[in-house]
């Protein structure tokens, strides 16, 4: 059973550019959350998501973020008209039910906006 | 606002030490209690995991505890090994509303552990 999958491994854009980050939960989990580690900053909480449903988007920036989890295929991240200040680690979790007890991470995504 | 504070901020050990890191949060209405390792570069590797009614966890060389109530657990890594070297993270879940919870997690800022031969 693989794990929480995310790619690209890094990721590099200029400013303006979009960036799209991708997970791929562990099988049979059907809840995502996204996190944003900045440097020399602890990890934050961005977006919760089920299948089809954001559930709490309390950590999103208001402009330019948005995330989706569809029926099918990967969780996708997007990030709209990068600047510098997006230069993070992204990490992505996923669970298997509401009523979880453990987080599983994935490696993360690095994004370096140039 | 959920709040958590780790201490030390950087810790250098030489091999062999027991050592004891901190961690602190402000709202005792926690779900559950994580602690989490980090190589630099890489993701986020789980060691152990208290729920609220719990004390305390023991995976091998480590041990967390919890006291929720004061709002602080602790995690002691015995005899120290220089793989140890990397950061630890506190994490905690809060409580939602009707008692439950998700996977929402707030972060301590980490310990950064270098353990030298």
């Amino acid at each position: 059973n693989a794990g929480v999958m995310q790619n690209p491994r890094h990721l590099v854009r200029r400013r303006g550019q979009e960036a799209r980050l991708r997970c791929s939960p562990m099988k049979g989990h059907s809840h995502v959350y996204w996190y944003r580690q900045l440097p020399e900053e602890g990890l934050k909480f961005m977006v919760y998501l089920q299948k089809e449903n954001i559930i709490d988007e309390s950590g999103m920036p208001k402009e330019r973020f948005s995330a989706e989890f569809p029926k099918e295929g990967p969780s996708i991240l997007r990030i709209q008209q990068v600047v510098r200040g997006d230069s993070a680690a992204y990490f992505c979790a996923s669970s298997p039910s509401y009523r979880i007890t453990e987080a599983f991470f994935g490696q993360g995504t690095r994004l370096t906006v140039v | 606002k959920q709040e958590v504070t780790q201490i030390p901020a950087a810790l250098s050990v030489p091999e062999g030490e027991n050592l004891v890191l901190n961690c602190s949060f402000t709202d005792s209405a926690i779900y559950n209690l994580q602690w989490f390792r980090q190589d630099p570069g890489k993701g986020l590797t789980s060691l152990l995991l208290i729920q609220s009614s719990q004390r305390e966890q023991t995976s091998g060389r480590l041990n967390a505890s919890l006291d929720k109530s004061s709002g602080r657990s602790t995690l002691y890594i015995a005899a120290s090994q220089p793989g140890d070297s990397a950061t630890y993270l506190c994490a905690v879940m809060v409580v939602g509303a009707g008692g439950t919870s998700y996977g929402k997690l707030t972060f301590g800022q980490g310990t950064i552990l270098t353990v030298h031969p």
